[in-house]
């Protein structure tokens, strides 16, 4: 069975600290994806990144696909990036029926 | 202004009830999804739609079952709900569905509750 896992389970920063997010998968996958989610809320594609490092804004995603890791590096941290992450793998012919991880609560304080 | 559009957004329905989740999404995508998330599972794929063709489905039950009246809707209709059913649905687009770097469209969910 294909499996995520997610690290830390929760995270508590202050304001403008950075942070980084750990997800290992159970198999190799050609597709990773990362997701931000409110409480409640829908999902929020961040970042594409199925190998290497790619950037948006203030996230850097690093994906090793023989190490069958990707981490998520949120700079600067502001109190809006509060909520849960959450990384998605893929498999070749099933891009988009993506198997989850348990996802990190992030919680930034002032 | 979501552009995909789930309805209702709360559902409380009783054990052995059957009740229909709508999806519409103005994108222009080609496939559709259904994902479930629950209390105590990650969120997890249920089936996928392309060309208004069922393409993957992972859901053991038939108690499920989606129907896709046009090329921008996909409903998921449940039938002899169990209060296991408890959960938030959601729905999701893409461009395509079997071609690398597209990106996954969520709505907002639709949260079940089984009484």
């Amino acid at each position: 069975e294909q499996q995520v896992q997610q690290s830390p389970a929760s995270l508590v920063l202050q304001e403008a600290e950075n942070a980084e997010l750990q997800c290992s998968f159970s198999i190799f996958t050609n597709q990773v994806q990362w997701f931000y989610q409110r409480p409640g809320g829908r999902l929020v594609s961040l970042l594409y990144n199925p190998s290497g490092t790619k950037q948006s804004g203030r996230l850097t995603s690093t994906t090793v696909i023989k190490e069958r890791r990707s981490s998520l590096h949120i700079s600067s941290s502001q109190i809006t990036d509060s909520g849960t992450y959450l990384c998605a793998m893929g498999l070749s012919g099933s891009f988009n029926k993506l198997t989850f991880g348990a996802g990190t609560r992030l919680a930034v304080c002032p | 202004d979501p552009k995909i559009i789930q309805k209702p957004k709360y559902l409380v329905a009783v054990t052995g009830s059957e009740k229909i989740l709508i999806c519409e999404q103005y994108l222009g995508h080609n496939a559709m999804y259904w994902y479930r998330q629950s209390a105590k599972k990650p969120l997890e794929f249920m089936f996928s739609y392309s060309y208004q063709k069922l393409m993957d489905n992972q859901t053991a039950s038939s108690r499920f079952q989606p129907q896709s009246s046009k090329k921008n809707h996909l409903d998921l209709q449940i039938t002899a709900l169990k209060p296991d059913d408890s959960a938030t649905y959601f729905c999701a687009s893409s461009q395509e569905e079997d071609r690398e770097n597209e990106r996954l469209f969520f709505g907002h969910g639709t949260k079940l509750s089984v009484l």
